[in-house]
């Protein structure tokens, strides 16, 4: 268990809707980044949130959106979805941001997701 | 931005071999370079990284080389088990920056 959290573990949806996932990061852990896994793309970073600001975007479509609350929760927000968007997202957390190295980044167990 | 290649896609061996994974990139400022193990269905698991500062680094039967010249940086497992088995991705990062690029993966087959 790497502690950080992530709900729901599976999500069937229809394509159009709207979905939020969440995660939680570990204990300590400032930063947040969400990961999309599909089969023919890999591992593929959407975007990074320390303590409550957007620090970097990745490959990540204007159709996803993604917060840190205080509380450092962050939800990663999909909408108008389409077959495409089926995939494991991940989230990982680190204790910090960028500076002079890069720090461990923890992932958490995914949320699965399928657009019918 | 950031490129990282990994081979084989698939590597399979008997137990007891070892095995090797090979991943290059493409910017030379990266300089922290970690393995992930993701065993089917779960989640990714940090198993060795290494920074830009050392050649090679080993935990039990697992090591990781770097070549900075070359830009390109290897897993090595010895003495395989079955619970070897899983697909293992590399990834790169630069000094300033935490995002992890990732590498397709490797499936590794490890037959009894």
């Amino acid at each position: 268990d790497s502690g950080v959290t992530q709900t729901p573990k599976h999500l069937i949806t229809a394509t159009g809707q709207r979905v939020t996932l969440r995660c939680s990061p570990r204990s300590g852990d400032l930063s947040v980044y969400w990961y999309q896994q599909s089969l023919d793309q890999g591992l593929q970073f959407l975007i990074h949130y320390y303590n409550g600001e957007e620090r970097a975007k990745g490959n990540i479509l204007e159709r996803f959106s993604a917060q840190q609350f205080p509380d450092l929760h962050s939800e990663l927000n999909l909408s108008s979805l389409e077959l495409g968007d089926s995939a494991l997202y991940f989230c990982a957390s680190s204790v910090a941001t960028s500076g002079a190295s890069t720090d461990t980044q923890y992932f958490g167990p995914g949320t699965r997701l399928t657009v019918l | 931005g950031e490129n990282v290649e990994q081979h084989p896609s698939t590597l399979s061996v008997q137990e007891g071999d070892s095995a090797v994974i090979k991943c290059t990139y493409s910017d030379s400022a990266s300089n922290y370079f970690p393995w992930y193990k993701q065993e089917l269905g779960k989640r990714p698991q940090l198993i060795i990284d290494i920074r830009s500062n050392v050649g090679e680094k080993k935990d039990q039967r697992i090591a990781v080389t770097l070549n900075k010249t070359a830009k390109h940086f290897s897993l090595h497992i010895t003495e395989t088990q079955p619970e070897d088995s899983a697909v293992y991705f590399c990834a790169a990062s630069k000094a300033g920056y935490s995002t992890l690029t990732f590498g397709k993966g490797t499936m590794l087959l490890v037959s009894p």
